[in-house]
């Protein structure tokens, strides 16, 4: 079974400043999809970014970007300009690229303070 | 507009009760999902319908019963309601057919959160 693993339950920035968020995921699959949801104290689930594990090409969202590293099956995500709207629970997530076997893995969060 | 809307927001009902929470998308999207989040946070899916059609069924009592009555619509009826169900339940959907690019991004509604009192 895939698992993902984010092993920071709290983190916290100052506003302006950069962040990283570390999750890490077990998988023995070649093609899959990566993806990090932000969770604001609204409840709305909200992509923030995704990556296919196909490209190589880390992506990047305005001030997000990842650090996908494949071999060691490591997603973080980077936070740069850090504003008091970022704060927020955010959950790293995985999915097989296989039609017909839909379900989502999440990780179990990393709450992000921003302190001004 | 909404893309994904869940109704009710809140609910409150007494042990025993039977409830439903229902899902609407107007994405056109062919799957539809319902994850349970619980008190610290964690996600798990529960359902995941295509095209009306179950396609995963975790390992939750019998007594969630998602029905599909089309593409659009996925909603969710709990009978028998206990303690432990309380939580706040997510409705999502995806397009899984098409261009690789669009597919796998799933869209979430705002939750239901249930307290079973």
């Amino acid at each position: 079974a895939q698992t993902v693993t984010q092993s920071q339950p709290e983190m916290s920035v100052q506003e302006a400043e950069t962040v990283t968020l570390s999750c890490t995921y077990d998988t023995s699959e070649s093609d899959y999809y990566l993806f990090w949801y932000k969770q604001p104290p609204s409840r709305q689930m909200i992509l923030v970014i995704r990556q296919e594990a196909y490209k190589q090409q880390n992506a990047t969202e305005n001030r997000f970007s990842v650090n996908f590293q494949k071999a060691a099956k490591s997603f973080s995500l980077k936070i740069s300009d850090s504003q008091l709207g970022d704060a927020a629970m955010y959950f790293c997530a995985y999915r097989r690229s296989r039609y017909n076997n839909n379900d989502m893995r999440f990780g179990a969060g990393t709450r992000l303070t921003v302190k001004p | 507009d909404t893309a994904v809307s869940q109704t009710p927001k809140y609910l409150v009902t007494q042990m025993g009760n039977d409830k439903s929470i229902k899902c609407e998308q107007n994405l056109g999207h062919d799957t539809m999902y319902w994850y349970k989040q619980d008190s610290k946070k964690f996600l798990k899916i529960m359902f995941s319908y295509n095209n009306k059609e179950l396609i995963i069924n975790e390992t939750v009592p019998n007594r969630f019963s998602p029905k599909s009555p089309d593409k659009a619509h996925l909603n969710l009826h709990i009978n028998s309601l206990e303690l432990g169900d309380s939580a706040v339940y997510f409705c999502a959907s995806s397009q899984d057919r098409g261009i690789r690019g669009a597919k796998n991004i799933q869209y979430f509604g705002a939750g239901t959160r249930l307290s079973v009192l």
